[in-house]
């Protein structure tokens, strides 16, 4: 049973543009929502996240925008550069174990 | 550079044989994760840590097991190896027993053959 659901799978998005990545989980006991940032050939690294008590938190060009009716919640990068080229998870927590989404693969053009 | 350090980074071995993966925390951390990362599965959580106990297990198989030692390293042993468990694995670090924010080490490619 997946968890969390991520979409889309990959994503080619213009430099300057509006990458976003969404994510669904399923179960409501999950009190805590990161982002990881994972380049080729290296771990995850966390990017940011979200607790269920704020519909959005930003940082720089990242946004977390969190909807808890919904259970979804969602990755917006701003001003997309290259180097943002990388995978990201979405992920869910309950007392620490970290259920992950599948992934994107994000390429942003130049 | 999360402070996590695994070893060995790539590793070739056959179907049946045994390895073990080590893993070192970033210096005060407590808690050690394992996770493994496949193309078709994602990251997967193994088992988790807490200054030498076990804390909470995942999809972690029978034949896999770890443990924490008193330096706080970890190691994880897998045996009986199948084609299938080629993959990447992940070990992680955090301060905490119950804290979202894991460091991830480099992982140890794994490859069955």
């Amino acid at each position: 049973q997946q968890q969390v659901k991520q979409s889309p799978q990959s994503l080619i998005v213009q430099k300057g543009g509006i990458s976003i990545i969404n994510c669904a989980y399923e179960n409501t006991a999950f009190d805590y929502f990161p982002w990881y940032q994972q380049f080729p050939g290296k771990g995850p690294a966390l990017l940011i996240a979200i607790r269920p008590d704020v519909s959005e938190k930003k940082e720089g060009r990242f946004t977390i925008s969190f909807n808890k009716s919904a259970k979804q919640f969602s990755l917006h990068i701003m001003d997309s550069q290259p180097g943002d080229s990388a995978t990201y998870f979405c992920a869910a927590s309950k007392t620490s174990t970290l259920t992950f989404g599948k992934g994107t693969m994000l390429l942003v053009s130049p | 550079d999360s402070g996590v350090t695994q070893t060995p980074k790539h590793l070739i071995t056959a179907t049946g044989q045994r390895v073990t993966l080590r893993c070192s925390p970033r210096s005060g951390d407590l808690s050690v994760y394992w996770y493994q990362q496949s193309l078709d599965q994602g990251l997967q959580f193994l088992i988790q840590y807490y200054n030498g106990e076990e804390r909470a297990k995942g999809n972690i198989l029978e034949r896999f097991s770890a443990q924490q030692f008193p330096d706080l390293h970890s190691e994880l042993n897998l045996s009986s190896l199948e084609l299938g468990d080629s993959a990447l694995y992940f070990c992680a670090s955090s301060a905490q027993a119950v804290d979202g924010e894991l460091f991830f080490g480099e992982g140890s490619r794994l490859t069955v053959l």
